[in-house]
């Protein structure tokens, strides 16, 4: 069974400009998840997508969206990018039952230069 | 808001010996999670704890929730090399939504 897919792996962008991020969740799974992660920050929840509807959301500016597909797939979007958006982001999948864990993509890292 | 303490967040082992990493969270809740991270990749799912009392054991590695003391506790017997990583415990309140600790930096010594 194929795992969380993220692209792109790597990605260098200047101040200002915007970014769009992609998961491709397991098969089956419907929620999924957005975490920033970063040295100083931790992990930090963005929001979460169930059925095409953002079900949770964190503490992140309105800058950070993000949308989910009819196939459960994800993007998330970062406009005006600044240099602290530099981080990790990491895309979680389950199959939508609080007793399930998340399973977690390999991440795409963002460097804003 | 919810917030989930690790101690402690550095640990340096000698090869064989045991510890215990303990995670602290400020709110009632009933499903807690442990991942591990290796550096430069993602996270791997190790424990799900969902209820006052559970014990989860995977090898050298044992997970237990106190949902009382809102406390979870990673044990780790007779360490290896191998399970030099970053340990992270998370509370989950919503469905999709975790709360992650700041992790903790296992390095096992020869």
């Amino acid at each position: 069974k194929a795992g969380v897919t993220q692209t792109p792996r790597y990605l260098i962008k200047t101040r200002g400009q915007q970014v769009t991020l992609s998961c491709s969740p397991i098969s089956g799974h419907r929620s999924v998840s957005w975490y920033q992660q970063t040295p100083g920050q931790g992990l930090q929840f963005l929001f979460e997508y169930f059925s095409e509807t953002q079900r949770n959301k964190g503490n992140f500016p309105g800058r950070f969206s993000g949308r989910q597909f009819s196939n459960s797939r994800s993007e998330m979007n970062v406009s005006t990018l600044e240099l602290g958006d530099s981080a990790l982001y990491l895309c979680a999948s389950s199959l939508d039952a609080a007793n399930q864990p998340q399973h977690f993509g390999d991440g795409t890292r963002l460097s804003i230069l | 808001e919810l917030k989930v303490e690790q101690n402690p967040l550095f640990l340096s082992m000698q090869e064989g010996k045991n510890y215990t990493i303990y995670c602290n969270y400020s709110t009632t809740s009933d499903r807690l999670y442990w991942y591990r991270q290796d550096p430069g990749k993602s996270l791997e799912s190790l424990f799900v704890l969902l209820s006052n009392g559970a014990v989860k054991q995977e090898g050298r590695l044992m997970a237990s929730l106190d949902t009382k003391a809102r406390l979870s506790t990673l044990h780790i017997t007779a360490a290896v090399h191998d399970l030099s990583a970053t340990y992270f415990c998370a509370v989950n309140t919503n469905a999709g939504k975790s709360t992650f600790g700041d992790g903790t930096t296992l390095t096992v010594k020869p």
